[in-house]
């Protein structure tokens, strides 16, 4: 059964960081691309960050209003994904997805929700 | 970016009922979109890829049309777990985008 478990969201003041983890498990992770995909509380699906395999050397792609301030990384030989988030914003408050990629985003984790606040 | 646009933000029908619900492009994207599945609380579920494509276990009461820029998602037999959000996304050009969402609601 294909499982991806998040984790590390919590509070945190603007300009702080966090660091987001996500487990996976049930599938050949280091062959797959992987995602982060955040949901504001109340709105829609935003695409943060993805990471491609080791045979496409590990490129990565980010949205405009992350680039420079978080860092998407995976460790294959543990099956994780992270997320490294940087001078926060109070408008990336939102739950964030870990996703896997099959052509399109295939299955989603449950999420772990991030709160930027003073 | 690609402006993925669902017109309708509510959409009524009864159980039993066909429904489909629409998504507009703002450029040519081929056939790279997928739909996604929300209920309440939960995350989103994989419903559609490649606009035509059901992935394994989703009910073939779902169904997925279009190419270029004008795509569809039909449910036949609307059923009571099919009350939900739905989301189209591109992923033809990056950034990858999503739609604002269509919440399907009883009458």
């Amino acid at each position: 059964e294909v499982q991806l478990v998040e984790s590390g969201g919590g509070l945190v003041q603007p300009k702080g960081s966090l660091k987001l983890s996500c487990a996976a498990s049930g599938f050949t992770f280091h062959t797959y691309a992987m995602n982060w995909v955040r949901q504001a509380p109340g709105k829609g699906l935003k695409w943060v960050a993805r990471i491609r395999s080791k045979s496409n050397n590990y490129a990565t792609y980010y949205a405009d209003s992350v680039k420079d301030r978080f860092t998407i990384s995976r460790d294959d030989s543990q099956s994780m994904l992270f997320l490294q988030m940087n001078n926060l914003k109070t408008e990336d408050t939102a739950m964030y997805y870990c996703v896997r990629q099959m052509i399109s985003f295939s299955y989603w984790g449950q999420g772990t929700l991030v709160t930027v606040s003073a | 970016d690609i402006v993925m646009t669902q017109s309708q933000k509510f959409m009524s029908t009864s159980v039993g009922d066909r429904v489909s619900v629409t998504c507009k492009a703002s450029q040519n994207v081929i056939t790279n979109v997928a739909w996604y599945q929300q209920k309440p609380g939960q995350s989103p579920k994989a419903l559609i890829y490649s606009a035509s494509y059901r992935y394994n276990g989703v009910p073939d009461r779902f169904t997925g049309s279009g190419s270029g820029t004008d795509f569809t998602l039909t449910i036949s037999n609307v059923q009571s777990e099919d009350l939900a959000e739905y989301f189209c996304q591109q992923y033809n050009n990056y950034p990858l985008t999503f739609g604002a969402g269509t919440k399907l609601e009883l009458k």
